[in-house]
């Protein structure tokens, strides 16, 4: 029944490894996005896909990849983790049409420890 | 760049104390200017959408209210399970479908 339903919920791991999070809506929506939430609670846009067509694609790392198989997945693949690569990663969605796309829903995030 | 700003970043309330958390904030051509809700441990939940000047929306004990420059979401006799960090966020026409957020405001509303 889960709007957004992402995997792991919580990484640990340590530095150099490599790790990923899976993202999946049921919403129907078009539009998905991953944020990344830091310890101070501001949550910033990494990346957005519209039916699977990369979209947004802020000043993130070359080592972080998304790739969106279909519209209703969206996973993000960490290549060599560093330390400041911890962090809570939210997937939201979206719909598309008009300023809706501004009404996100998330998943409960997954957090990201790097020892 | 869009840009935003809440305040207070941490208030307390005791329970029925109603009162106001302020978004400020900075767009070329405000698209909307969303309130999320987030609990700990939990993604933000979606509460609004304000789309202009004069606009206002309510749920349950909620109020949010928009101006040219900011918005207010006013909590009204507040309970104990409105405890959470409050985010606001905005998307303006040159970076459509990219929302900006402010850091929120963690309320906590004590019995």
């Amino acid at each position: 029944d889960t709007a957004v339903s992402q995997t792991p919920k919580y990484l640990v791991t340590q530095m150099g490894n490599d790790k990923s999070i899976k993202c999946e809506q049921n919403l129907g929506h078009d539009t998905m996005y991953w944020y990344k939430q830091d310890s101070k609670k501001f949550l910033k846009i990494m990346f957005s896909y519209n039916n699977k067509e990369l979209i947004i694609n802020e000043t993130v790392p070359n080592r972080f990849s998304p790739k969106s198989p279909d519209k209703a997945h969206l996973n993000l693949h960490i290549n060599s983790l560093e330390l400041g690569d911890s962090a809570v990663y939210f997937c939201a969605s979206s719909r598309l049409i008009g300023v809706n796309t501004g009404e996100l829903f998330f998943g409960e995030g997954s957090r990201l420890t790097v020892l | 760049e869009d840009q935003v700003t809440q305040s207070p970043e941490a208030l307390r309330l005791q329970e029925g104390e109603s009162s106001s958390l302020n978004c400020s904030y900075t767009v070329s051509g405000l698209r909307g200017l969303f309130w999320y809700r987030q609990d700990p441990g939990k993604g933000p939940e979606f509460l609004f959408t304000l789309y202009s000047a004069g606009e206002e929306k309510e749920k349950e004990r909620l109020k949010a209210t928009l101006t040219k420059k900011e918005s207010f979401l006013h909590i009204t006799a507040p309970k104990p399970e409105d405890s959470a960090t409050y985010l606001c966020a905005v998307q303006g026409y040159t970076n459509a479908g990219k929302s900006t957020f402010g850091d929120g405001t963690t309320l906590t509303v004590k019995p």
